[in-house]
């Protein structure tokens, strides 16, 4: 099974601030890697497919990037709405696999 | 647009069977290249994956629920479903369905989810 890690597992940044967030795949999954954003009792909502493209309806403020093992979430300028778990999950093969989230809110 | 809801007991006895539908709406589950999933998120925990099945009927499991583990098909209700034998407190969680595919094989759409509590 390919695991995948993320870091850091939380993180607190201001409004306006840039937001980084990267995960790591236990084997290369070339750019078969997605992002989600889950806010408190909702589901997970995608806002990354195939490692960058962005989603429809998904803000600009977001972008991916990455290939093979190393990938990263970029907020390039993070709003009140965007206190969130990001979680990565590998979509290279069965089983899925998620990352185990990091947490992003607000100094 | 493409809609998917969960229904099920909320409540499931110790050692009894866990069974849960999900509801497709605004589009065919028989659609080529979409597997149609379950994932599970224990309580203040990150998200865990079922299963999959593709409409013709084939199943990818997790292994580590493979024994306990049936996900089906009801084309003609444009429905999946999912049942969990020999349940514990630990399978306690909100369970989602959600669409595999489409957007780089990744889950697009899923439903709201439905906490399912394993309790005496």
């Amino acid at each position: 099974d390919i695991q995948m890690t993320q870091s850091p597992s939380s993180v607190s940044a201001s409004v306006g601030d840039r937001v980084t967030i990267t995960c790591q795949a236990s084997q290369g999954i070339s750019s078969w890697l997605a992002w989600y954003q889950q806010k408190p009792g909702k589901a997970p909502k995608l806002l990354i497919y195939s490692a960058s493209s962005l989603q429809s309806g998904v803000p600009s403020r977001f972008s991916g990037s990455g290939s093979g093992t190393d990938f990263t979430l970029t907020i390039s300028s993070l709003q009140p709405e965007d206190i969130a778990t990001y979680y990565c999950q590998q979509a290279n093969s069965f089983p899925v696999t998620f990352g185990p989230g990091t947490k992003v809110d607000i100094k | 647009q493409l809609q998917l809801q969960e229904s099920g007991p909320g409540l499931v006895k110790p050692s009894e069977t866990l069974s849960l539908t999900c509801t497709v709406s605004g589009g065919s589950i028989s659609s080529n290249n979409y597997y149609w999933g379950w994932i599970r998120q224990p309580p203040g925990k990150g998200l865990e994956w079922i299963g999959s099945l593709y409409y013709s009927g084939s199943t990818f499991y997790n292994a580590s629920l493979k024994a306990r583990v049936t996900i089906s098909v009801d084309a003609s209700k444009n429905q999946f479903s999912l049942k969990l034998s020999s349940v514990t407190a630990a399978d306690t969680a909100v369970y989602y369905c959600a669409r595999r595919g489409g957007s780089g094989r990744s889950f697009d759409y899923w439903g709201q989810g439905t906490l399912v509590t394993v309790s005496s």
